[in-house]
């Protein structure tokens, strides 16, 4: 499967600790995206990557949440110090470049539930 | 600010007649709109996508028209089949491959 694939597909974490979700890109691909899906709502935006380069954390809350995409190895989403109202679905996607086209393709997801 | 918004939360569509899902978006900024079909518990999977330098886009039974100056797009189905029902998210980005804003999602059922 050359697909982008996320784990873990679903991750229950009490208040406090911290959640790790990873994402590896479709093969070809160097540029990684976040976004998060809160219940009943859509998705939205949270951070852009290319390896070793963070190009837009806009959506990313101030505290808690960083990613990185390093050199070798999946990119990783971390939240730390989980609160309940964290517990959303993370959709990673991934884009071969800025100028192959708009399309970036979605991975199936991790659910994080915080209890 | 929701910049993109489709206002029908849900739509219930007879299988083998059209399915029309509509968007609109307020930022005159963006240049690039896509369609992504959602089942639960998976990733959306892009449908179609169409530049804004265009006004249809067709692929197969899926058809996306834009209307610049209205700023409204719609994606059309047809024939609709039962394998359709998702929910479907309209996206929109100023620029290529970066930071996609969705609207909240259409749930699409088709009856047999």
């Amino acid at each position: 499967n050359a697909g982008v694939m996320q784990n873990p597909r679903h991750l229950v974490r009490r208040r406090g600790q911290e959640a790790r979700l990873r994402c590896s890109p479709m093969k070809g691909h160097s540029h990684v995206y976040w976004y998060r899906q809160l219940p009943e709502e859509g998705l939205k935006f949270m951070v852009y990557l290319q390896k070793e380069n963070i190009i837009d954390e806009s959506g990313m809350p101030k505290e808690r949440f960083s990613a990185e995409f390093p050199k070798e190895g999946p990119s990783i989403l971390r939240i730390q110090q989980v609160v309940r109202g964290d517990s959303a679905a993370y959709f990673c996607a991934s884009s071969p470049d800025r100028r192959s086209g708009n399309t970036i393709y979605f991975g199936e997801g991790s659910w994080l539930t915080v209890v | 600010d929701q910049q993109v918004k489709q206002n029908s939360p849900s739509l219930s569509v007879q299988e083998g007649r059209i399915s029309i899902l509509n968007c609109d978006y307020t930022n005159s900024m963006f240049d690039y709109f896509l369609w992504y079909k959602k089942y639960p518990a998976e990733g959306p999977t892009f449908l179609i996508s169409i530049s804004s330098i265009k006004d249809k886009n067709e692929d197969g039974r899926f058809t996306v028209f834009l209307n610049k100056s209205a700023k409204h797009l719609s994606l059309h189905i047809v024939p609709s089949q039962p394998g359709d029902s998702a929910v479907y998210f309209c996206a929109a980005s100023p620029e290529y491959g970066n930071k996609l804003v969705f609207g909240a999602g259409t749930i699409l059922r088709v009856k047999s």
